[in-house]
């Protein structure tokens, strides 16, 4: 069954401005990651945080977890066009690859 | 990078026939392949846990009779639809273990879009 919740459902931003996407689940994880979708097409991983890690960056990409609460954030910085995507949180209980996804973000970025 | 494969694209069929969608890694090998379902704007749910030499796993829910898993080798999985009706139209996906950071990512194939008229 689905756990994962997002929210919001759909953001649009200007180009340059920051956008930030939360991800809530149910259950304990072994590590929670994102994923990025473009229209009709397969998903490219972008950020992997372990269950023990409570902040990770990687460009202008900084994820945030919280297991306390069972939240994560994402956050891209400085947005671009090219960013207009949908993002997916994932959560992986114990097995490797079995991942529950998030319903989703709906990420637009105009020019 | 590692990049994993889906064939067809995109399928149009009628009513009651069978659907074989091919999942390959094409410079790495995978033992294990995961087969996803996405209906229109919404997540994936994961279907079916393909395993080389052995039986598939199946989510709850998912009839196996009706979506066929097989892992013929190394670099290929094979879902095959079996007379397929228009609630099974969706947008199938299949991944495979990325090998980096212990297995706990994933390469996503492009997907396939199902259409049964």
């Amino acid at each position: 069954s689905q756990q994962g919740e997002e929210d919001p459902q759909a953001l649009s931003i200007q180009e340059g401005e920051n956008a930030t996407m939360n991800c809530s689940y149910k259950t304990s994880i072994n590590n929670l990651q994102w994923y990025r979708q473009n229209s009709g097409r397969g998903l490219v991983h972008l950020i992997l945080i372990r269950s023990n890690e409570r902040e990770k960056h990687s460009g202008r990409l900084r994820v945030t977890l919280d297991t306390s609460k069972k939240s994560s954030s994402l956050l891209i910085t400085a947005s671009r066009a090219a960013d207009t995507a949908s993002y997916f949180c994932a959560t992986d209980r114990a097995s490797y690859g079995k991942l529950t996804f998030g319903q989703g973000t709906i990420l637009t970025v105009h020019p | 990078g590692a990049v994993v494969s889906q064939h067809p694209s995109r399928v149009i069929c009628k009513s009651g026939t069978s659907v074989k969608i091919e999942c390959r890694s094409l410079d790495f090998q995978a033992t294990t392949m995961f087969w996803y379902r996405q209906f229109p704007k919404q997540s994936l749910m994961l279907m079916a846990t393909s395993n080389e030499g052995s039986k598939a796993t199946y989510e709850q829910g998912v009839e196996k009779d009706k979506f066929l898993i097989n892992h013929a080798s190394l670099t290929l999985s094979t879902l095959t639809v079996t007379s397929a009706h228009p609630e099974d139209s969706s947008f199938y996906i299949c991944s495979a273990p990325s090998g980096e950071l212990g297995g706990e990512t994933q390469y996503f194939g492009p997907g396939t879009r199902l259409l049964v008229l």
